[in-house]
C-alpha cells in the first residue's frame, strides 16, 4: 500500500490567502486524522473522521479552520483566512476501525507569511 | 486528564551505546493503548509499537525493546547498539478505548554521535 498521501508537501501563502491541505488515507482505513504540529504546542489533533463522518472536532482552533470528507479516499483541510500563526506542520492519519495504530502521511509544512 | 510526560528533552549518545527513552502517562481508565512513534529529519511519524492496558509484556524487536510497568505509569523504549540512523526525535502517545484521539508527549531528541 502507498500509505496516507498528503499534498502538498511545502505551502507557502501570504497572511490572509486561502490555504486547502489535501489527504488520501490508506484504503480501507475508516478513520481520518488530521493532526498540527508546532514548537509550542506540539503534536494536537485538530479533528476525526469515522466513515467520513467528523466525530471529534474540538481541536479546531477557530472557525477559520474547517474540514471535509465528502468520500472514504479524500480528505481537505481548509485555512480561510490564513494568519502567521497558523504556520505549522500538518499531519494527516488513518487507522483502521478494528483498533490503533494511527499511520501517518508525511505531513505539509505549512508557512503564512 | 490524561498526559504523557517525556521529560528528557534531548539526549546525545555515542554510536554503539545504549540508551533508554522514558515515557510516563496519567490516565484514570483502565483500557487504553500505549506507542512509540519515530519523526526522522525527514519530518515524517513512524510508528514503532503498540502497547494495550491488558499486556504487560515486555517486547524486543532487534535493537529495539519496551518496558511496560502500570506500577509506575510507565513505557520505557531502549535501543540496543545505538547506531546514528537512530537520531530522530521520538515521542510516547496514550490514546483511551473510548476515543481515537492520540496524546502525544513533548518528544525526546536522540543524536547518536559517531
Amino acid at each position: 500500500d502507498a500509505g496516507v498521501i498528503q499534498s502538498p508537501r511545502h505551502e507557502v501563502t501570504e497572511m490572509g490567502q486561502e490555504v486547502t491541505l489535501r489527504c488520501k488515507p490508506i484504503s480501507g482505513h475508516d478513520y481520518l486524522f488530521w493532526y498540527r504540529q508546532t514548537m509550542m504546542r506540539g503534536l494536537e489533533l485538530l479533528i476525526y473522521f469515522n466513515n467520513n463522518v467528523p466525530i471529534d472536532d474540538s481541536g479546531m482552533p477557530e472557525d477559520r479552520f474547517s474540514a471535509k470528507m465528502p468520500n472514504a479516499s479524500f480528505s481537505t483541510l481548509k485555512i480561510q483566512p490564513s494568519e502567521p500563526r497558523d504556520s505549522a506542520v500538518y499531519f494527516c492519519a488513518s487507522s483502521l476501525a478494528t483498533g490503533p495504530p494511527a499511520f501517518f502521511g508525511q505531513g505539509t509544512r505549512l508557512t503564512v507569511v | 486528564a490524561q498526559k504523557v510526560t517525556q521529560a528528557q528533552t534531548e539526549i546525545s549518545v555515542v554510536e554503539k551505546e545504549d540508551v533508554t527513552l522514558d515515557c510516563v502517562y496519567e490516565t484514570r481508565d483502565t483500557t487504553y493503548y500505549l506507542f512509540w512513534y519515530k519523526q526522522p529529519p525527514s519530518g515524517e511519524l513512524v510508528f514503532l509499537i503498540r502497547r494495550n492496558s491488558f499486556d504487560e509484556q515486555n517486547e524486543i524487536s532487534g535493537r529495539y525493546s519496551w518496558n511496560f510497568q502500570k506500577s509506575t505509569s510507565s513505557f520505557n523504549f531502549t535501543i540496543t547498539a545505538s547506531q546514528v540512523v537512530d537520531s530522530a526525535v521520538y515521542f510516547c502517545a496514550l490514546q483511551m478505548d473510548s476515543s481515537y484521539k492520540l496524546i502525544f508527549g513533548s518528544g525526546t531528541r536522540l543524536l547518536v554521535r559517531p
